[in-house]
């Protein structure tokens, strides 16, 4: 059982480029998000995805778009590469988006822009 | 806005009980109150869950008092490999929809030998 299957694990981008980063879940979770996590600092939310066929922003959404392909897959598209989205993403799942359902995390896809 | 607040960082030796606070002054009332752990370069993994008094398990006890504006994560008897960086979360309800959960700043845990 794999659990939240990310890659890739890591990647580095030149200004402007334009990538996606994929992630699965074989939970048969519901709730799908996607983090950014920064040196030194928390978890912030750039889009989740309360079910199947539903995406919203969280709270840093510029720059990115995504995609809740089925109810397994979520991925994470940059369009234009910035320096500024060089960070470690982390896509995570959960039951469904209430708070009484843990989320459970993958390893994450380090992301460099030069 | 920040919907939780934690130390920043704290400080343990191994052996010692760990008590770890989190504020939550805007707490909604269907919401549960959910620590991570964090270790380098390692997603967030899921410790414990509560709504109200307290709550054990194998790793963790967290404590929750009747106005559930704050929990207590109570680490027992730590070690070196505890040492991680710990958040705390509770749903967001300030959002129209409950699926935004926001992460506090986190606590970073370093035990000494």
């Amino acid at each position: 059982n794999a659990g939240v299957t990310q890659t890739p694990k890591f990647q580095v981008l030149k200004t402007g480029q334009s990538m996606t980063l994929q992630c699965a879940q074989d939970m048969n979770h519901n709730s799908m998000y996607w983090y950014r996590q920064d040196p030194g600092m928390g978890l912030r939310l750039i889009y989740y995805s309360a079910s199947e066929g539903t995406t919203d922003k969280g709270e840093v959404p510029n720059g990115y778009n995504v995609s809740r392909l089925n109810k397994r897959e979520f991925s994470l598209r940059l369009e234009s590469a910035a320096p500024s989205q060089t960070s470690v993403y982390f896509c995570a799942s959960s039951e469904d988006g209430q708070s009484g359902w843990p989320q459970h995390f993958g390893d994450g896809t380090r992301l460099s822009i030069l | 806005l920040a919907k939780t607040t934690q130390p920043i960082s704290m400080d343990s030796y191994e052996g010692q009980e760990v008590n770890i606070t989190c504020s939550h002054n805007n707490i909604a009332t269907n919401d549960y109150i959910t620590w991570y752990q964090q270790f380098p370069s390692q997603g967030p993994r899921f410790i414990i869950q509560g709504y109200k008094t307290k709550v054990t398990n194998e790793v963790a006890s967290l404590f929750i008092p009747a106005d559930r504006k704050s929990s207590t994560l109570s680490l027992p008897r730590v070690s070196l490999s505890d040492t991680a960086v710990y958040y705390c979360l509770v749903g967001d309800n300030d959002s129209s929809n409950t699926g935004k959960l926001i992460f506090g700043q986190g606590t970073t845990l370093q035990v000494k030998p």
